[in-house]
């Protein structure tokens, strides 16, 4: 049973650039959340999808944006990179349109390195 | 607001000892889920542990445990017998009941020691 698959697993952009990355929830699992995690620490939201619609979204500029796919699978997308934007990103999926305090399931993340 | 603190950096333990990782939440609400992730180095966050707010027991699994004082708003994990394995990055999080949101600590490093 596949868990949570993250690509790419590393990346190098360069500022101003835009970045592209994808995740494929764990089966039988329907809702994806992003999260941020800067070197040294804690995952933040970012933000959450469920029926290909964004739920609910965190303290993040509106260069962050996503989408979900019928699959369930998800891009994250980053437009205009800041050196600030370096950091492991993190996929996580649940069940059940994220409701109640339901187990996230993450995937191995895809660090990204801005230069 | 919601909010995790874990006040430990890094901890030293020896093997087949027991450590406690401490963890405090800050919440208003009543319903809500605390949970504790283990992220080696290879950077995937691995579900240890579970307590839900209503629940009067403290949780266990394996040699995982959930030590849950309610009143002063601690959460603490308990690893019994550790194992060189047990090396990582551990993280305190919590989620509303309403919304499947999870906050993070700053999290504790734990090396065991041979």
């Amino acid at each position: 049973d596949a868990g949570v698959t993250q690509s790419p697993t590393h990346l190098i952009k360069t500022r101003g650039q835009q970045v592209t990355l994808r995740c494929s929830p764990k089966s039988g699992h329907d809702t994806v959340s992003w999260y941020q995690q800067a070197l040294g620490q804690g995952p933040q939201f970012i933000f959450q999808y469920y029926e290909e619609e964004e739920r609910q979204r965190g303290n993040f500029p509106d260069r962050f944006s996503g989408h979900q796919f019928p699959n369930y699978s998800s891009e994250l997308n980053v437009n205009a990179l800041l050196l600030g934007d370096s950091a492991l990103y993190l996929c996580a999926s649940t069940s059940g349109g994220g409701s109640g305090a339901n187990v996230l399931t993450f995937g191995a993340g895809s660090r990204l390195t801005v230069l | 607001a919601q909010k995790i603190t874990q006040t430990q950096p890094g901890m030293f333990v020896q093997e087949k000892e027991a450590v406690t990782l401490d963890c405090t939440y800050d919440t208003s609400d009543q319903s809500y889920g605390l949970f504790w992730y283990k992220q080696p180095s290879s950077g995937e966050m691995i579900f240890l542990i579970y307590q839900g707010s209503y629940d009067e027991q403290n949780a266990t699994e394996g040699r995982y445990s959930l030590n849950f004082q309610k009143a002063r708003k601690s959460a603490n994990l308990v690893i019994s017998a550790s194992q060189l394995g047990d090396s990582a990055m551990y993280f305190c999080a919590m989620s509303l009941y309403n919304f499947n949101k999870f906050y993070f600590g700053s999290g504790t490093k734990l090396n065991v020691k041979p």
